[in-house]
């Protein structure tokens, strides 16, 4: 079946500093991708809808400089955390949906702890 | 935008009775409702869909029921085991798409 990888799977950085997350699906081409972020004990929370080719689609509240989305190609979208803080620790998943299949597959997740 | 409310929040039942999760949605244009199992720091796994065409899905021990006029949907586990205790969590959009979530229900299974 359609596979989507993400990576890195855990990441700590220090505050101030960018981190990237990726985002690829192995077997079929996505035009749009989706990024969510989870808190410990909560709910997913959609951030962004991410377009191939063109801007992403940020969500009410969710800081466009700070995330800043990139999706380049049909396989790839890429989330990167600028000047993060604590308070940016968290899982961020993504997921891609399969036209063709009318159903989404979701990366592996990535863990980000800010020091 | 979409708005799903899921209830109950925490839910604990005896291994061999049944759980049931519900949810509701708020965009009647919503057409496609997942439900995904979660474990810690993993990624959410599908365990059933349904779309709007149709009223009831059934997967061996889950069911999922939709009611579009009322814009709810609920889940059904029957004979609970152990290995059912997880947090779910359900979801709406509009086809297989951006998925909003509810805000999920921590499911424990007492032997």
């Amino acid at each position: 079946g359609a596979v989507v990888s993400q990576h890195p799977s855990r990441v700590i950085c220090k505050s101030g500093t960018s981190v990237k997350i990726e985002c690829r699906s192995l077997d079929f081409q996505a035009t749009t991708m989706f990024w969510y972020r989870q808190f410990p004990k909560q709910s997913l929370m959609l951030m962004a809808t991410s377009n191939e080719g063109s801007k992403a689609t940020y969500e009410q509240g969710v800081e466009k400089d700070k995330f800043l989305i990139n999706h380049a190609s049909l396989t790839l979208s890429t989330l990167t955390v600028t000047s993060a803080h604590p308070e940016d620790s968290s899982f961020y998943i993504c997921s891609a949906p399969v036209v063709s299949g009318n159903t989404i597959y979701f990366g592996e997740g990535s863990w980000l702890t800010v020091v | 935008g979409e708005n799903v409310e899921q209830h109950p929040s925490t839910l604990s039942v005896q291994e061999g009775d049944s759980a049931v999760i519900k949810c509701t949605y708020s965009d009647s244009a919503s057409n496609y409702f997942p439900w995904y199992k979660q474990e810690l720091g993993k990624r959410p796994q599908l365990i059933i869909d349904i779309r709007s065409n149709v009223g009831e899905k059934k997967d061996q021990r889950i069911a999922v029921t939709l009611n579009k006029t009322a814009k709810h949907f609920s889940l059904h586990i029957t004979e609970t085991q152990p290995e059912d205790s997880a947090v779910y969590f359900c979801a709406a959009s509009q086809g297989a798409q951006k998925l909003v979530f509810g805000q999920g229900t921590r499911l424990t299974i007492n032997p």
